[in-house]
Order: C-alpha cells, then structure tokens, then sequence
C-alpha cells in the first residue's frame, strides 16, 4: 500500500544525545515536512523540502537537522542542542507545489528525553 | 483564540447537531487551506480542502467556507456523531509549498 511511514513509535534518549527519526514515503510526492506537536497544541513546522537535496527552516528549526539525499526520504535528527525535544513529531508529504494537493501525515513519532 | 501555545479551544456538541469550527489564517497570500482531523495518538487525516479562488466547498456532511477578506475560515459538519470527537486543525499553504497549521479545536459530541 502506498503510504508515509515514521519509525520507531515511540523513542526515549538520553539528555545530551542526539537522536534520528525515520521518515519514509512511497507516494512519489515531491515535497516533505517535519512538525512538532505538544500536548493539548497544534503543529508547530520544523523544516520542510520542496524537493530532493533542497530544505527550507519552518518556524522552529533550531537544534534540529535534516537531509533529503532521496525522493522517499526525510529523516529528522533532534539535536542536544534542543533544550525541549520531549514531543509527538509528525512527518507528512504531499504532491508538487503546483498541484495544490493535501499533505499525508505518517502516525508519528513520540520522542522521550529521560 | 488560535495561538499556537494556547491550550485548544473545545466545542461540545449534542449529536445530530451541527458544528461549527473557525479558524483564523495569517497570510493573505496563502492560495490553499485544508482542514484535518486528528484523533489522540495518532497523525492527522484529510477532511477537505478549498483553494482561494472558492469561497464554499462541500464534501460528505462537511463544508468549507472560505472568507478572504477577513482571512476566516471555517469547517461545518452536518449532524454530528460520536465519530466525530476528535481535534480538528485548519491548514495554510503559502508560496514555496509552505505548509503551516492553526491551533487548533477539540471537538466533543455528548451523546
């Protein structure tokens, strides 16, 4: 089935590590977009990318990273430099800009400082 | 209020009632809004869209009203059932594919 997929569910590091989340999709979509939610809030963007080997900062960028080497691809890495990384993070995709197309949303990734 | 950071707004609805959900965007050169539904744990799912040359969408038991001028957006749903409970997000997507969300409403329909 073609789908957006987040790995692992659920993820617990250690203060002063840093940490990758998977994101992988099989939809052919162009571009790609991380966010972060709290509890009881909304979606707050990460980074995105309009295309492979191309990522823009959204509104909370710092301590966080990103590549796009792939199509399929778009791992997170919560840096150490993240004082608050404890958070639901949700990967989505959608077709070309153009298109003017809904974002598809992977199930998430719930991420533990401990 | 819409604020990210804010605690969400909720709504209580009695079923078969409708529903009316508003959220406030913030640019006006924003040409596509969608409205998301998410229920706890898991990732937000499509409900519709509406592009800005549209001032009304409709789809099963919901439809979109766009108002540009005020930059207003709202999501209603037509006889509400228990399937609904859920926190309901309206989107905007602005030039260079940027896609960014309101804060959200929590739904809750009483038997």
């Amino acid at each position: 089935d073609g789908g957006i997929t987040q790995s692992p569910k659920y993820l617990f590091r250690k203060e002063g590590q840093n940490v990758t989340l998977s994101c992988e999709q099989n939809l052919n979509h162009d571009a790609m977009y991380w966010y972060r939610q709290d509890p009881g809030q909304g979606l707050r963007l990460i980074y995105y990318s309009q295309i492979v080997n191309d990522f823009q900062k959204g509104d909370i960028a710092e301590g966080y990273s990103v590549s796009r080497e792939k199509k399929e691809s778009f791992p997170l890495t919560v840096t150490s430099a993240q004082k608050n990384p404890t958070a639901f993070y949700l990967c989505a995709s959608s077709a070309e800009p153009a298109l003017n197309t809904e974002a598809f949303f992977g199930q998430g990734t719930r991420l533990t400082v401990v | 209020g819409e604020s990210v950071g804010l605690h969400l707004p909720t709504l209580s609805v009695q079923e078969g009632d409708n529903s009316i959900i508003n959220c406030a965007y913030s640019n006006s050169a924003s040409d596509y809004f969608i409205w998301y539904k998410q229920e706890s744990g898991k990732g937000p799912q499509f409900i519709i869209d509406i592009r800005s040359n549209m001032d009304k969408r409709q789809g099963q038991r919901v439809t979109v009203l766009l108002n540009k001028t005020v930059k207003h957006l709202s999501l209603q749903i037509a006889a509400t059932q228990p399937g609904d409970s859920a926190v309901y997000f309206c989107a905007e997507k602005a030039a260079g594919n940027k896609l960014t969300f309101g804060g959200g409403t929590r739904v809750l329909v009483k038997p």
